[in-house]
């Protein structure tokens, strides 16, 4: 069974800074894995979709990597802003089954 | 395109009651899914729908029903609500060749069972 974390689950930064968010699994049997960013009480909103035959994918300051050897992925976020303070959530998908880390809380300080 | 959406946004039901969260997307995509999420707990799956008339159990299916009688709608049946069962519920689809493809999601519904 896939199991899905991520540590730190609370990480805090001041603006400007480079930060990395971290996403490890147990099964590297994977199709894709996918990041999302969550509001406090929003749903979920996809940022980066990387497919097992790739090795990272990148949206404007994001970069996501993905290594199924060692079972991890992380989310490279450039020149933080307060603006991406929310909850960064990674799933991992396998056959017919997907599997959410718990997600990493970011608080970027102006 | 309106994309996910969900109704209600919150409800509260007492032990025992019976309800359906509502969920439609207006992009035709095929597959379809159903979630719950709990305070500080990563999403489960409760449902998916590979399209029409086709359902499958995710990892947390008990104390809950799906049907899907059409591409757009996708609703989620609670008959005997328990306190358990408290928690905020996602619908996503996505319009990829497999259930694994990236998804989208829709707003979500509070549920509190008291």
């Amino acid at each position: 069974k896939q199991e899905v974390t991520q540590i730190p689950a609370a990480l805090s930064v001041p603006e400007g800074e480079n930060l990395v968010l971290n996403c490890s699994f147990t099964d590297s049997a994977i199709y894709n894995l996918q990041w999302f960013r969550q509001d406090p009480g929003k749903g979920l909103t996809s940022l980066l979709l990387i497919q097992s035959s790739q090795r990272e994918q990148t949206s404007g300051r994001l970069n996501a990597s993905l290594d199924k050897s060692s079972g991890r992925s992380t989310l490279y976020i450039a020149a933080s802003q307060p603006g991406d303070s929310a909850t960064y959530l990674c799933a991992a998908y396998n056959n017919n089954d997907m599997r959410f880390g718990a997600g990493t809380r970011l608080t970027v300080k102006p | 395109n309106a994309g996910v959406t969900q109704t209600p946004k919150f409800r509260i039901l007492k032990i025992g009651q019976s309800m359906t969260l509502q969920c439609a997307q207006d992009m035709n995509h095929n597959y379809m899914y159903w979630y719950r999420q709990d305070p500080g707990m990563g999403l489960k799956l409760i449902y998916y729908s590979v399209g029409a008339g086709i359902t499958d159990k995710g990892e947390v299916p008990n104390g809950y029903n799906v049907s899907r009688s059409t591409t757009e709608d996708f609703p989620l049946r609670l008959e005997l609500a328990a306190p358990s069962q408290t928690s905020v519920y996602f619908c996503a689809s996505n319009g990829g060749t497999g259930v694994y493809n990236e998804q989208f999601f829709g707003p979500g519904t509070r549920l509190t069972v008291l």
